[in-house]
Parts: C-alpha cells; sequence; structure tokens
C-alpha cells in the first residue's frame, strides 16, 4: 500500500527524442506527487510535482501526466538533452505528512 | 543558493562502532528529514523532526538510530551499534515547514560503509 513502483530501471535516449518515466501507486490517499532529479554525487532535487486535482503539468521540455483512475503518472522529457541525464526518482506523500514515498528510480542516459 | 551539506562525504566503520552524521539545514527551514538509500534501492524515508522532536519515523528508524539539533545550525543522526546492513547513502533534507508537501531541499548525502 505505501509502495510507489517505477519504470523503467534504466533508459537511454537520444539527443531530442521524448524520455518517458512512469510511476504506479497503490495508497488513493496520496495526494502529492513530486519528481526529483539526482545528478551523480549530488541529492535528488526537485524537478516538478503535481496533485491529483490535475491531469497535465508541465515546465519548460518537462511534463508531468496524472491518471488518477489508473493510479499511474508519469514523467515526459521533451527535447531531450545530454545534460539530462541523471537518475529520476517519483515520490508520492499524503496530507498530514511530510514523509515522501519514494520509487526507485530510473537512470536517463541522453546520448548525443 | 542556499542549500544542504552533509558531512563527511564518506564514512567507514566497523561493525558495532557508532557514528555521526552530520547536516547543515538551509537556515530559514525549519522540518528536518534523513533518509538512506541502500545501494540500487530506493530512497526510504527514516524521520522527520520539527521544533527539537521527532515529529514522525519510519520501521526502519529503531532504537539503534537517533536525531539531535545540538545547536542552531546542526541536524545530527547518529546510529548506536552500526550493522553490516546500515551499509547505505544517508541523505538530510529541509523544508521550510509551513505545510505539508511543500519542496524538501536535499543535501548531497553521506555514504556510510560499515564493515
Amino acid at each position: 500500500q505505501q509502495q510507489v513502483k517505477q519504470s523503467p530501471q534504466s533508459l537511454i535516449v537520444q539527443k531530442g527524442g521524448i524520455s518517458i518515466i512512469n510511476c504506479a501507486y497503490e495508497n488513493t490517499a496520496f495526494d502529492y506527487f513530486p519528481w526529483y532529479q539526482q545528478f551523480p554525487g549530488k541529492g535528488p532535487a526537485l524537478l516538478i510535482a503535481i496533485r491529483p486535482d490535475v491531469s497535465e503539468k508541465k515546465e519548460g521540455r518537462f511534463t508531468i501526466s496524472f491518471n488518477k483512475s489508473a493510479k499511474q503518472f508519469s514523467l515526459h522529457i521533451m527535447d531531450s538533452q545530454p545534460g539530462d541525464s541523471a537518475t529520476y526518482f517519483c515520490a508520492a506523500s499524503k496530507w498530514g505528512t511530510y514523509k515522501y514515498i519514494f520509487g526507485t528510480g530510473t537512470r536517463l542516459k541522453v546520448l548525443a | 543558493e542556499p542549500e544542504v551539506t552533509q558531512t563527511p562525504s564518506h564514512q567507514v566503520t566497523q561493525m558495532g562502532q557508532e557514528v555521526i552524521l552530520r547536516c547543515v539545514p538551509i537556515s530559514n527551514h525549519l522540518y528536518f528529514y534523513w533518509y538512506r538509500q541502500i545501494l540500487g534501492q530506493k530512497v526510504e524515508f527514516l524521520v522527520s523532526f520539527y521544533n527539537n522532536e521527532i515529529s514522525e519515523k519510519s520501521e526502519i528508524f529503531d532504537d539503534q538510530f537517533s536525531v539531535e539539533r545540538p545547536d542552531g545550525s546542526n541536524f545530527t543522526l547518529k546510529i548506536r551499534s552500526t550493522k553490516l546492513e546500515d551499509s547505505a547513502m544517508y541523505f538530510c533534507a529541509s523544508s521550510i515547514g509551513t505545510t505539508f508537501q511543500e519542496t524538501q531541499y536535499f543535501g548531497p548525502g553521506t555514504r556510510l560503509l560499515v564493515l
């Protein structure tokens, strides 16, 4: 119930392509879904976040799509660049707690 | 830009020894957290801390763990008697603390290796 399942584990995309990372959750009490980006040697940094009252949120080349009925959400990186090469974590939390439940991470490599 | 800092970046210790991991949260933040990431696995919540007390902890955070804010800037995680399975990357994070679901800012982590 507390798990967030993330796929794929790793992803290789050509420069200019679209990177798609998927996450699924079970607990319907979750109501906040952030995505974190982590570069080697650095801590995770918030990239973009969504609440279930919207189905999509876009910030620059990064878009979260949210499907409440399927309990799934995904990160789309448009026009992927080599500088996007990093590990991406989805997470979930519910109102009333400061605890994040993280997915297992996706290592993205964008080829030049 | 303000950031969370952690020391040391790497720590090697013998099983059974005590370790203290240190963090300096962002200065105006009121909520502090520790997470850990075992190699190749997900980031896991350990504990959150507010107003000098634990506000929430996970089942991982048992009696061998403790947290403290010894002064106005540092936030520490103590592992009393380390086990091999405590080997992980430990992340400190902080948030402003005015509401739930605000951004948590993570430090670069301390890689702990227990031999």
